[in-house]
């Protein structure tokens, strides 16, 4: 089945640095991807939507200038935590659907297996 | 997008039928109801998927009345691997995931 791949699964940094998470789909191609945020015992907060070849969208409330998206090719989306402060630890998850399918809302989407952010 | 409510948690045995519950009474034409499950630490697994009347696979079956307020997720003779958190969302066409607070399942010996 389709796959969706998270690197780094887990990260610590120090406070003040940028951390870079990939989403990678390994199988097909995903003009869009979501990025979400789950805090402990919470559930999924989606955070932004990655378009490939634009800009990113970002949810009410989420800081575009902290949280950096790029999506430079059909198999790759990027999120860059900037100057990273310990509130911003988090389980960062993002999702892709083959957008060689043409999009229904019955279209599965995959998920990676998350990143644990922890910033000391 | 619909906002969907379910219980927040559930408790069940090894073994049992389990029955999930998600309300979504302001549900689009064209919102499907989609169910996904979720271990500690790992990024959500789709489980089911449907629109109307009843979808079944190899692990659960989906329930959606006709007025489509509301879902069932069924989840047949359970073990201690099923205990996780179940999402129901209701998405519409190429649109995004909005997870609501899921239902937490506790399956005991």
């Amino acid at each position: 089945g389709a796959v969706v791949s998270q690197h780094p699964s887990r990260v610590i940094c120090k406070s003040g640095t940028s951390v870079k998470i990939e989403c990678r789909s390994l199988d097909f191609q995903a003009t869009t991807m979501f990025w979400y945020r789950q805090f402990p015992k919470k559930s999924l907060m989606l955070m932004a939507t990655s378009n490939e070849g634009s800009k990113a969208t970002y949810e009410q409330g989420v800081e575009k200038d902290k949280f950096l998206i790029n999506h430079a090719s059909l198999t790759l989306s990027t999120l860059t935590v900037t100057s990273a402060h310990p509130e911003d630890s988090s389980f960062y998850i993002c999702s892709a659907r083959d957008s060689q399918i043409r999009v229904r809302a019955n279209t599965e989407a995959f998920f990676g297996q998350g990143t644990r952010l922890t910033v000391v | 997008l619909a906002k969907t409510t379910q219980p927040i948690s559930m408790d069940s045995y090894e073994g049992q039928e389990v029955n999930i519950t998600c309300s979504h009474n302001n549900i689009a034409t064209n919102d499907y109801i989609t169910w996904y499950q979720q271990f500690p630490s790992q990024g959500p697994r789709f489980i089911i998927q449907g629109y109307k009347t009843k979808v079944t696979n190899e692990v659960a079956s989906l329930f959606i009345p006709a007025d489509r307020k509301s879902s069932t997720l069924s989840l047949p003779r359970v073990s201690l691997s099923d205990t996780a958190v179940y999402y129901c969302l209701a998405a519409t066409q190429g649109g995004k995931l909005i997870f609501g607070q899921g239902t937490e399942l506790s399956v005991k010996p």
